[in-house]
């Protein structure tokens, strides 16, 4: 069964950067939407970004100066980063699959565990 | 459009019938996708492909679209049901991907 594992630092200091990692086990890597969601505590999803198999990235227009995302294929990794975060960014991340065919119907088939940031002095 | 509305709660009564709604503009483009999320959980897929249900969804949960709306019906709710449920779609330019609000819904 397919399974996404991520992992990254829980606590960040205002103006630290966030890095997190999402591993795809026993699976595939390619022919994905690899995405990147949070979830403030107590509020709704929020998209961070993507990276397609083709290498085509798109952020959230509110985060894309302070957003990376990346993919390692040979590792079937993908990664995010946000720098300088406040506490405005606690949240859960998730890392996700997502398909979008025939490029009308985008949804994510698989979700990590989530990953609780917390940013606080 | 930039955003997809969703009412933020609901309430069915055990074993009646339940219909949230998700209205968006990009829905005249893209079709919805729906999540349920239970308190500490991840989400999970509930429908997607316009009315598609994963095998692990039971069918009482079904999807309609109409113009800039899309309607996730749960027919006979349970007491299991009860969750935050979530539509997504893309946006009207295919770049960015868009979350409603969310709905709770509360099974009496």
């Amino acid at each position: 069964q397919v399974q996404l594992q991520q992992w990254g630092a829980g606590l960040l200091k205002p103006s630290e950067t966030l890095s997190l990692t999402c591993g795809v086990n026993g699976g595939s890597f390619g022919d994905y939407y690899w995405t990147w969601i949070r979830q403030p505590p107590g509020k709704g999803l929020e998209w961070i970004g993507e990276i397609n198999h083709s290498g085509i990235i798109n952020y959230n227009p509110s985060l894309k100066s302070r957003v990376t995302i990346s993919v390692d294929t040979s590792n079937n990794q993908s990664s995010l980063k946000l720098n300088s975060v406040t506490a405005a960014d606690t949240a859960v991340y998730y890392c996700a699959r997502a398909k979008f065919w025939p490029k009308i119907y985008w949804y994510i088939d698989l979700w990590g565990r989530g990953t609780l940031v917390t940013v606080s002095s | 459009s930039s955003e997809l509305t969703q009412d933020p709660t609901v309430s069915v009564a055990l074993g009646q019938t339940v219909k949230i709604t998700c209205q968006g503009d990009s829905l005249r483009n893209y079709y919805a996708s729906w999540y349920q999320q239970k308190p500490g959980q991840a989400p999970i897929l509930v429908i997607y492909a316009k009315n598609t249900r994963p095998s692990w969804i039971p069918d009482r949960f079904s999807a309609s679209n109409s113009g800039t709306t899309a309607s996730l019906t749960i027919t006979g709710a349970q007491a299991e049901d009860e969750a935050d449920y979530y539509c997504t779609s893309r946006d009207s330019s295919g770049t960015r991907v868009l979350f409603g609000g969310g709905t709770k819904v509360t099974v009496l």
